[in-house]
């Protein structure tokens, strides 16, 4: 089945302990996305990758890290996080940025 | 931003009744796309219009662009109660870069 997996899929947290979210798909996209969701802001895109090695800054990448090291995974690493990264985050993965966006089921992400 | 943006924000309608959402941008796109998200949970794609289209259909939703007005509308006709959700937009701008950019949705409640 086609499909994109995050994981933890809900992560209660403490200000400044570096956490990393996984995501992968099986579908050979080469374009990965990661979104934060927040109320009355929508979507906002962090960080894309158009292929491996190939990555670049979304809307809003501050204190935010991504690598993309192989096709399919494409993790989210935050180094300190802190309360303000308290979202509902999402991986998506498309042939290109020009194409239906797969997304994952989301990861509910509480920093305390 | 470069967001585009939803009008209107809520919608409350009777099953069989049809739901008109608009989405608005700002600059230049090569495509628009419709995308629904139930409660929490990931985007599911509907829908995609390049810019040298102006309608597309798919099942009961009619999508329409008007590149002058920089602006979209979504149709669902004989809403049924399992349409609630909320539906953004999402626009990947002329720019030069690769971004994709989505609105901040329309709450669709489709009362049985």
């Amino acid at each position: 089945e086609a499909q994109v997996t995050q994981n933890p899929r809900y992560l209660i947290t403490v200000t400044g302990k570096k956490l990393t979210v996984t995501c992968s798909q099986n579908m050979n996209h080469e374009y990965m996305s990661w979104y934060r969701q927040d109320p009355g802001l929508g979507l906002r895109q962090i960080y894309y990758s158009m292929n491996v090695e190939v990555t670049d800054k979304g809307d809003v990448p501050e204190g935010y890290k991504v690598s993309r090291k192989e096709k399919r995974n494409f993790p989210l690493i935050l180094e300190s996080p802190s309360p303000n990264q308290t979202s509902l985050y999402f991986c998506a993965s498309s042939l290109s940025e020009y194409n239906e966006q797969f997304f994952g089921p989301g990861t509910r992400l509480t920093v305390l | 931003s470069q967001q585009g943006e939803e009008d209107p924000q809520a919608l409350s309608i009777q099953e069989g009744e049809n739901a008109t959402m608009n989405c608005s941008y700002k600059t230049s796109i090569n495509n628009l796309q419709w995308y629904r998200q139930n409660s929490g949970r990931g985007l599911v794609h509907l829908i995609l219009i390049r810019s040298n289209e102006r309608e597309k259909h798919s099942g009961r939703l009619r999508v329409t662009l008007d590149t002058s007005k920089k602006s979209s509308s979504l149709l669902i006709t004989a809403s049924r109660a399992a349409d609630t959700a909320s539906y953004f937009c999402a626009t990947d701008f002329q720019t030069g870069a690769n971004n994709l950019f989505f609105g901040t949705g329309t709450r669709l409640t489709v009362i049985p």
